[in-house]
């Protein structure tokens, strides 16, 4: 079973608007990462945050960690066209240091 | 910085036939991943390396893949026989260190087994 999964598994945007998905886990984890997959350019690592760390932020990138929930937020803020993608979370289950990927977010901007 | 290389980038073959697949890490890299990723689902991990040793194989289906990495650099993943749902993008990548780092990822080698 996943450890990771993300939610809505779909989200379609215009362009400057904001856009936000979830990612919940069932187990302690040691960090969570953040990745985003186009055609284009495949796998591309956006952001790592901490399981001691609260909120990180990359660029127009905003991401938040409440191990409490055992859930994590990445936030997109003015999005363009190209952020069109889809967005995986990754952690490693039980601390192990073992990534696990979601199932991801599939992310649509309309121009 | 060269990136992390992969080949072939597509690969057809019938079912039973063999096939194998090659990556090259970023240099210095310690530890190499290869993850299976079947279309509209997340990559799977199949195995993980930290220099030439094996740190995770637990989802790697033993019975017809196998994977090394000699010299702790390069790495082949092998499928032999390749069965129908072995259809998938195969997808290596490399990090500094084993406590789950940044990974950077190749382009990926799209497998079709007809």
């Amino acid at each position: 079973s996943q450890q990771g999964e993300e939610d809505p598994q779909a989200l379609s945007i215009q362009e400057g608007e904001n856009a936000t998905m979830n990612c919940s886990y069932k187990t302690s984890i040691n960090n969570l990462q953040w990745y985003r997959q186009n055609s284009g350019r495949g796998l591309v690592h956006l952001i790592l945050i901490r399981s001691n760390e609260r909120e990180k932020h990359s660029g127009r990138l905003r991401v938040t960690l409440d191990t409490s929930k055992k859930s994590s937020s990445l936030l997109i803020t003015a999005s363009r066209a190209a952020d069109t993608a889809s967005y995986f979370c990754a952690t490693d289950p039980g601390g192990s240091y073992i990534p696990t990927f979601g199932r991801g977010t599939s992310l649509i901007v309309h121009p | 910085e060269a990136g992390v290389a992969q080949s072939p980038r597509y690969k057809i073959i019938e079912k039973r036939q063999s096939v194998a697949f090659w990556c090259n890490p970023i240099s210095g890299h310690a530890t190499l991943y290869w993850y299976q990723q079947i279309l509209g689902q997340g990559p799977k991990l199949l195995i993980q390396f930290q220099n030439n040793g094996v740190v995770d194989d637990s989802q790697l289906p033993k019975d017809r893949f196998s994977a090394e990495r000699l010299k702790g650099v390069d790495s082949t993943l092998k499928i032999q026989p390749a069965k129908l749902e072995d259809s998938a993008v195969y997808l290596c990548a490399s990090s500094l260190g084993q406590q789950q780092e940044t990974q950077y990822f190749g382009p990926g080698t799209r497998l079709l087994v007809l």
